[in-house]
């Protein structure tokens, strides 16, 4: 089974600064690796695929990088309203297509 | 419109069973796999296991092989999540969510999830 391991657990920014989360596998999943925002009492949602292919109707502030083992996932300039958890999800080997443990974004 | 819609949130009794549902809608159910995420309290997402409602292919985390069934009647369009003895350590929030035929896919859209609460 693949580990993923997100980092840090915890990231505290301001609004209007970049924030960088981090992704690491246990072993290469290539490309194949999502990243999905959640917001309290909400359903997951998808905002990166591919390891840099924003979803549809995701803003462009949000980027993906990586391969292989690392990803990263940017948001360029905070907005109120992308301050959640975030997952990644390597969906290379299943099963099963394991999760990261998330990192919360929290205001500064 | 692409929708996944679960059933509603349940509390149960240690040892009673339970099916919870997730019906797809706006596309072609029998085209997509449908997958399961746990949810506990306070905590990550955890990949349960997934099931191709064509031919009810299934394949489960090893995590929960064993723990819980998943099922598919492609006739209504809806995929199951079924325990036959619920503990209180499955007290959690249970989404579905499709996945394309490819089993190299991510999650896409989700349901909007069901409580199971277990409490005696």
């Amino acid at each position: 089974e693949i580990v993923m391991t997100q980092s840090p657990a915890t990231l505290s920014v301001s609004p209007g600064e970049r924030a960088t989360l981090s992704c690491r596998a246990s072993q290469s999943v290539s490309s194949n690796l999502a990243w999905y925002q959640q917001k309290p009492g909400q359903t997951p949602r998808l905002l990166i695929y591919e390891a840099s292919t924003r979803a549809t109707g995701i803003p462009a502030r949000f980027s993906g990088s990586g391969s292989g083992t690392e990803f990263t996932l940017t948001i360029s300039s905070l907005q109120s309203e992308d301050f959640a958890v975030y997952y990644c999800q390597q969906y290379n080997n299943w099963p099963p297509h394991t999760f990261g443990q998330g990192t919360k974004l929290e205001i500064k | 419109e692409v929708q996944l819609v679960q059933s509603g949130a349940e509390v149960k009794k240690p040892g009673e069973s339970l099916k919870i549902s997730c019906k797809g809608s706006g596309y072609s159910f029998t085209n997509y796999w449908i997958g399961w995420v746990r949810q506990m309290p306070g905590k990550g997402l955890e990949w349960m296991g997934i099931i191709f409602p064509d031919d009810s292919d299934t394949r489960y985390s090893p995590t929960f092989q064993g723990q819980v069934t998943m099922s598919a009647d492609k006739s209504i369009s809806t995929a199951y999540l079924q325990w036959s003895s619920l503990k209180p350590s499955d007290t959690a929030m249970y989404y579905c969510a499709r996945q394309k035929s490819n089993y190299r896919d991510w999650f896409d859209p989700w349901g909007q999830g069901t409580l199971v609460t277990v409490s005696s």
